[in-house]
């Protein structure tokens, strides 16, 4: 049963559309993540949300806006995709500031 | 800003060689510290949790020293399978808590 699942696995898109990637874990955590590796394999975190409340918001473009339904659930909206989001993208969840548990990642080409 | 630092390496190490990494974090409230590791195309995962006695894991050993603000990690007589990335994590924020990564410093041991 994964604790962490995100899909889709893989995801290879046009510049310019619209895309969605969904989180879900079950591990009854109150905090999730989306990082972001690129190709230079620096993991860099892009939202941080506590109880479904935003608490951290890097610096990423307005282009991609995460949406917390409820605490077990992080969903990540990209628009207007360009050739720079090609990465990996993976969804973490934590108890508070305790060890996370990643999901198996989110592998985004645009063409 | 929050800020977690590592040598990047590569580290190139001989089987049954000790290693040790070191890595730097700016906020002196941080709370929680741990080693991630990282296999290529895979997600991060929990490698060890770091205490302020220090702990040890087989051949792993973790210390903290929070008035100089680093964390380190040592492996003894090193494995080929130990060849991954490392991620140094800090843990802050408490209740709303929150997990910064390190960029990672990657070790490849070689036979």
């Amino acid at each position: 049963d994964t604790a962490v699942s995100q899909t889709p696995k893989y995801l290879v898109t046009q510049m310019g559309n619209d895309k969605s990637i969904k989180c879900e874990q079950n591990l009854g955590h109150d905090t999730m993540y989306w990082y972001k590796q690129d190709s230079k394999k620096f993991l860099k975190i892009m939202f941080s949300y506590n109880n479904k409340e935003l608490i951290i918001n890097e610096t990423v473009p307005n282009r991609f806006s995460p949406k917390s339904p409820d605490k077990a659930h992080l969903n990540l909206h990209i628009n207007s995709l360009e050739l720079g989001d090609s990465a990996v993208y993976f969804c973490a969840s934590s108890q508070s500031d305790r060890e996370g548990t990643f999901g198996s990642g989110t592998r985004l080409t645009v063409v | 800003r929050k800020e977690v630092e590592q040598d990047p390496g590569p580290f190139n190490v001989p089987e049954g060689a000790t290693v040790a990494f070191n890595c730097t974090y700016s906020n002196s409230a941080s709370q929680s510290f741990f080693w991630y590791r990282q296999d290529c195309r895979k997600e991060p995962k929990l490698l060890m949790s770091v205490y302020s006695s220090g702990n040890e894991d087989g051949r792993f050993t973790a210390q903290l020293n929070r008035a100089s603000q680093y964390i380190s990690l040592l492996i003894r007589d090193s494995k080929l399978s130990d060849s991954a990335t490392y991620l140094c994590v800090v843990g802050y924020g408490g209740s709303q808590g929150n997990l910064i990564f390190g960029k990672g410093t990657k070790l490849s041991v070689k036979p």
